[in-house]
């Protein structure tokens, strides 16, 4: 079956740009996870969905960063007035849910450069 | 935030050599995970361990879950060229309470196997 998908695979923007990241997870799988990975790093948590609520965004390193998931299967990373900074590869995961520990499933990731 | 310590940063090996590797922390973990990440994908779980001293096999792939809950290794035997990539060690700290979805990322180790 399919994986996880993540569009789009690349993105360049310029300082102070708005940007929005998508990530389609597997199907059925209720919980829904973005991560960040500098170069030369692992991935590092950003936020968590169960369902359509965002359970816990404490790794979101500040209010220029949102996240939503409507539906409850489609989610979108929002980053405002972006720095050079934000560059970096950003991981979606899904897995069946988020009590307990299930699996993580990864994308791809979409590479973010600003410029 | 949490730190994991993972070792080597890099190696270099011939084909058909065995490969160890391992990762430390200063906290303890519930779970211990291995992940393998190739150029532009995300990161594939490998061996998950849930246990202090657990020992786990997937094929060529072996990894122990350490008796102190604050360290893991992961061994390659009879490395092949496919075995290139960056892996990485993961884990729950048992700090993050209920939080399991909350995957610490080491750096990775970096190997390069030579046919």
């Amino acid at each position: 079956g399919a994986g996880v998908s993540q569009t789009p695979s690349n993105k360049v923007t310029e300082k102070g740009k708005y940007v929005e990241l998508r990530c389609d997870p597997i199907s059925g799988h209720t919980a829904l996870y973005w991560y960040r990975q500098s170069l030369g790093q692992g991935p590092e948590f950003l936020i968590y969905f169960q369902g359509t609520g965002a359970a816990d965004d404490s790794g979101l390193p500040n209010d220029r960063f949102f996240a939503v998931r409507p539906e409850g299967s489609v989610s979108t990373l929002k980053i405002q007035r972006t720095e050079r900074g934000d560059s970096a590869v950003y991981l979606c995961a899904s897995s069946l849910k988020g009590t307990g520990y299930n699996e993580q499933f990864f994308g791809p990731g979409t590479r973010l450069t600003v410029l | 935030g949490q730190q994991l310590n993972q070792s080597p940063q890099s190696m270099f090996i011939q084909e058909g050599e065995d490969v160890s590797m391992n990762c430390t922390s200063s906290s303890i973990f519930n779970t211990w995970l291995w992940y393998k990440q190739d150029p532009g994908e995300g990161p594939v779980l490998l061996i998950a361990l849930y246990k202090a001293g657990e020992l786990t096999s997937n094929g060529r792939l072996t990894a122990q879950f350490g008796i102190t809950r604050k360290d893991s290794f992961l061994n390659i035997s009879a490395s092949i060229p496919s075995d290139v990539g960056i892996y990485f060690c993961a884990g729950p700290p048992i700090f993050s309470g209920g939080s399991n979805y909350k995957l610490t990322f080491g750096k990775g180790t970096l190997l390069t196997v030579n046919p």
